[in-house]
């Protein structure tokens, strides 16, 4: 069967940095995207990733291991607006998108 | 300029009711899709569509049915809601070039209440 894992909820520190873990099975894959789902609001693109290694984009950063079918999600200097749930997504093979549940990031001052 | 539009953006319905959410995307893309999110955040898919094809999963109760008058809305329509159906529904669409850069862009969502 197809199955995305992650953490539930993390907590952390204002100006600190935390890494949200994902760990997926697919028949195939395409692609690992993360996207930020503010309460009440609208899942919003954050990151892709179909190749071995870290992409960084500001003060987010995302990493794949294809090997271990494994990814996570850094968040560099947290601010309080990064209170958020963070999906991540796998594509399979028919290019359909399997989603965790998603993380509940708490940001405490 | 809204690239994923939804409406209503609330709709509080009794239960046995038919009720309809409307979904446009001014974006040009040739997939859509219809999500729902339930009370533990799980973002599940109830269907793909493009002109070539529908895709249903199999989970979702035969009540619900996309309607899709053109490639630019897809419009979700419910018959004889139940308690369950409570959720917040979310329209995507992405453009479907059959390659693996295939990102999503959400809705702001509508929180349908069954009473």
């Amino acid at each position: 069967g197809q199955n995305i894992d992650q953490p539930t909820e993390m907590t952390a520190t204002e100006g600190a940095i935390v890494q949200i873990n994902c760990t997926y099975q697919t028949s195939g894959f395409n692609g690992l995207f993360w996207y930020q789902q503010h309460a009440g609001e609208a899942p919003t693109f954050l990151s892709y990733n179909v190749l071995d290694g870290l992409e960084e984009k500001g003060r987010f950063s995302s990493f794949l291991s294809r090997s271990k079918g494994y990814s996570y999600l850094l968040l560099k200097e947290l601010q309080m607006k990064d209170s958020a749930s963070y999906l991540c997504a796998a594509m399979d093979s028919n290019y359909q998108l399997i989603w965790g549940a998603g993380t509940k990031l708490i940001i405490k001052p | 300029d809204t690239a994923v539009s939804q409406t209503p953006k609330y709709l509080v319905t009794q239960m046995g009711n038919d009720k309809s959410i409307k979904c446009e995307q001014n974006l040009g893309h040739d997939t859509m899709y219809w999500y729902k999110q339930d009370s533990k955040k799980f973002l599940k898919i109830m269907f793909s569509y493009n002109n070539k094809e529908l895709i249903i999963n199999e989970t979702v109760p035969n009540r619900f049915s996309p309607k899709s008058p053109d490639k630019a809305h897809l419009n979700l329509h419910i018959n004889s809601l139940e308690l369950g159906d409570s959720a917040v529904y979310f329209c995507a669409s992405s453009q479907d070039t059959g390659t693996i850069t295939d990102t999503q862009y959400f809705g702001p969502g509508t929180r349908l209440t069954v009473l």
